[in-house]
């Protein structure tokens, strides 16, 4: 059936440093993959996006890259910060034009910025 | 934040009893998720609702069931709760411009004892 790995379950790093964040879905079809936060108690917040015709994305310290043919898929976080202090979700799924696909979600990598 | 919220923020059910799960969409939303996170997991889906018809279902079983309004709100209903049932229920919408982008309302915190 439908899968997202998550790897890795937990991630310490020191402020200023970079951090990684992988996953691999196994639906081929699979044409839509966003990222969330979810801080302690709150709701997850979509941070970053990508979809399958695009290979890399950027917002400020974020971006995300995106191998079809791996299906794999990677959040980095440069230049890290306490705030950045959360839960990380990746999700797959399938949608098209008037049909929002049903997200499929990682087990979620919690990061710890130490200051 | 999002103009998705939900209601109640927490609700405390024995098994055996119903309940139900309200959530209002963002204005121009008109496709509503529903899905259920247990304490340290990622978000599962249990279904969708598109122009108030089911969209697509997951893993979840009849007594899990939903309606979605003309003003594009939607509940969750959960018959016979279960002491499993008991996570943080998220509902997302997303714009009928955008047909993927889901935003998450709060959640309802449900415990079933």
């Amino acid at each position: 059936g439908e899968n997202v790995e998550q790897h890795p379950s937990t991630l310490s790093v020191q402020e200023g440093d970079s951090a990684v964040i992988k996953c691999t879905y196994s639906d081929s079809a699979s044409n839509y993959f966003p990222w969330y936060k979810q801080e302690l108690g709150k709701r997850p917040q979509l941070i970053i996006d990508i979809r399958s015709n695009v290979g890399e994305k950027k917002d400020q310290r974020i971006a995300v890259t995106l191998n079809k043919t791996a299906k794999h898929f990677s959040l980095h976080i440069t230049e890290t910060q306490p705030e950045d202090s959360a839960v990380y979700f990746c999700a797959a799924s399938i949608g098209w034009s008037g049909n929002t696909g049903k997200l499929i979600f990682g087990q979620g990598t919690t990061l710890q910025v130490k200051p | 934040e999002t103009g998705v919220t939900q209601s109640p923020t927490h609700l405390i059910k024995t098994r055996g009893q119903q309940v139900t799960l309200r959530c209002s969409s963002q204005s121009g939303h008109n496709t509503v998720s529903w899905y259920q996170q247990a304490l340290g997991q990622g978000p599962q889906f249990i279904f969708q609702y598109y122009r108030e018809e089911e969209n697509g279902r997951g893993n979840f079983p009849p007594r899990f069931s939903g309606l979605q309004f003309p003003n594009y709100s939607s509940e969750l209903n959960v018959n016979a709760l279960e002491l499993d049932d008991s996570a943080l229920y998220l509902c997302a919408s997303t714009s009928s411009g955008s047909f993927n982008e889901q935003y998450f309302g709060p959640g309802t915190r449900l415990t079933v004892t």
